[in-house]
């Protein structure tokens, strides 16, 4: 057990509709990365948070937006859904900006439909 | 960040030595190795890492040859639940980047009864 946790577990969606996923980072740690993983794939980062800013981010569109928390928690919202982002959506605690081991979540399962 | 080269798959006998070999020949002298693991569905799960020394905890060693170039985790005694998919990373860690992990396509372990 990593102590980072993730909600909800799994989710459903309809294309075009908004979603929210929280990550609760583990005591201590005030970096949280986000990465998504394809079925088959590798996780590909999405973007980091660290102290409340975003620190850094990969190759995912605008409507992939975050957010960090005072208490280091944070959330990943993905506007305009579309059936490309059905993926399992993880989470990873860190601290000094992601330069130390980062820890994962269990991650969230997310289906476009 | 430098490419890694990993066997798509691997078998081992339970209770034998697991040895899963990484090439990385572009590495650069201030990057490290890091294994990481996933079981089926969930998030990947840190094991060890290292930049020029062997490293041992109570999970795995990592053997890193004197070039850098290659590198092998080693399961000292395999035990069905080690079945998984092994990523060997190169991070390049410093105040300016993320210290984003760059999964590849890793190494299915399947250790069989």
């Amino acid at each position: 057990e990593t102590g980072v946790t993730q909600s909800p577990t799994h989710l459903i969606k309809t294309r075009g509709q908004q979603v929210t996923l929280r990550c609760s980072s583990q005591s201590g740690h005030n970096t949280v990365s986000w990465y998504q993983q394809a079925l088959g794939q590798g996780p590909q980062f999405i973007f980091q948070y660290y102290r409340e800013e975003e620190n850094g981010r990969g190759n995912f569109p605008p409507r992939f937006s975050g957010l960090q928390f005072p208490n280091y928690s944070s959330e990943l919202n993905v506007n305009a859904l579309e059936l490309d982002d059905s993926a399992l959506y993880l989470c990873a605690s860190s601290t000094l900006g992601g330069l130390e081991t980062q820890y994962f979540g269990p991650g969230t399962r997310l289906l476009v439909l | 960040d430098a490419k890694t080269t990993q066997p798509p798959s691997m078998d081992c006998a339970e209770g034998r030595a697991a040895n899963l070999p990484c090439n990385h020949s572009t590495i650069s002298g201030n990057e490290y190795v890091y294994w990481y693991r996933q079981i089926h569905s969930q998030g990947p799960q840190y094991i060890i890492h290292g930049l020029k020394n062997n490293e041992t905890n109570e999970m795995a060693s990592l053997i890193i040859t004197e070039d850098r170039k290659s590198s092998t985790l080693i399961l000292p005694h395999a035990t069905l639940r080690d079945t998984a998919v092994y990523y060997c990373i190169v991070r390049f860690l410093a105040s300016s980047n993320t210290g984003k992990l760059i999964f590849g396509q890793g190494t299915t372990l399947q250790v069989k009864p």
